[in-house]
């Protein structure tokens, strides 16, 4: 059985950061890209990064280029988005999602539960 | 960015009836299209990748149709399980985008 579990999430100043991990289980974690897709409150799904099964590959939404981080550790079959700079507008819960594929973001066969960041002093 | 539009924003159906939900492209994406259907508190679930094609265990009930901008998704008898949120997405142009989502509620 897949699984999906996010944590990390908090409370967090505006220009402060913070550290998202997905840990995962239930397939080969090196043959399948990761992203994460966040969702502010009461609104729609927004695709944030991606990062290809090797981690040789990844990349952003505009908004998020420069500030955000994602990476992952293929022994521990855990993704991580380190999000720094943080504004008001990061609000929102963030996923983290599987897609049936190596490389490419694509669609998602399997998301956790999400874990919620909110930007707020 | 191809913006994705999903109408409409709301549809009000009764258990048993047919709900028909649309999502249109801003450009063509050919079939690189999946539907999820999201509940409160939950992550999104994969329904339809393909434009057409059923995710594992997703039940027959369940059908998309369409190619290049104009997509569909049918449940051809709503379940009480069936009430939650219906997002759109593509995958074929970069970044990949979602629509806003229908949400299905009980008439």
């Amino acid at each position: 059985e897949v699984q999906v579990l996010e944590s990390g999430g908090g409370l967090v100043q505006p220009g402060g950061s913070l550290r998202l991990s997905c840990v995962v289980s239930g397939f080969t974690f090196s043959n399948c890209a990761m992203s994460w897709v966040r969702q502010a409150p009461g609104k729609g799904l927004e695709w944030v990064s991606f990062i290809s099964g090797g981690g040789g590959s990844r990349d952003y939404a505009d908004s998020m280029k420069g500030r955000f981080t994602i990476s992952r550790d293929n022994s521990k079959n855990t993704v991580y988005l380190q999000m720094n700079s943080l504004r008001a507008e990061d609000t929102a819960i963030y996923y983290c999602a599987k897609d049936p594929r190596e490389s490419n973001p694509y669609y998602f066969d399997y998301w956790g539960q999400g874990t919620l960041v909110t930007v707020s002093s | 960015e191809t913006v994705m539009t999903q109408s409409p924003v709301t549809l009000s159906v009764s258990p048993g009836e047919r709900a028909t939900l649309s999502c249109r492209a801003s450009q063509s994406v050919k079939n690189n299209l999946a539907w999820y259907q999201q509940k409160p508190g939950q992550g999104p679930r994969l329904l339809i990748y393909g434009a057409s094609t059923r995710a594992t265990g997703i039940p027959a009930r369940f059908s998309g149709f369409g190619s290049g901008t104009e997509f569909t998704l049918t449940i051809s008898s709503l379940q009480s399980e069936d009430f939650a949120v219906y997002y759109c997405q593509q995958y074929d142009n970069w970044p990949l985008t979602f629509g806003g989502g229908t949400k299905v509620e009980i008439k």
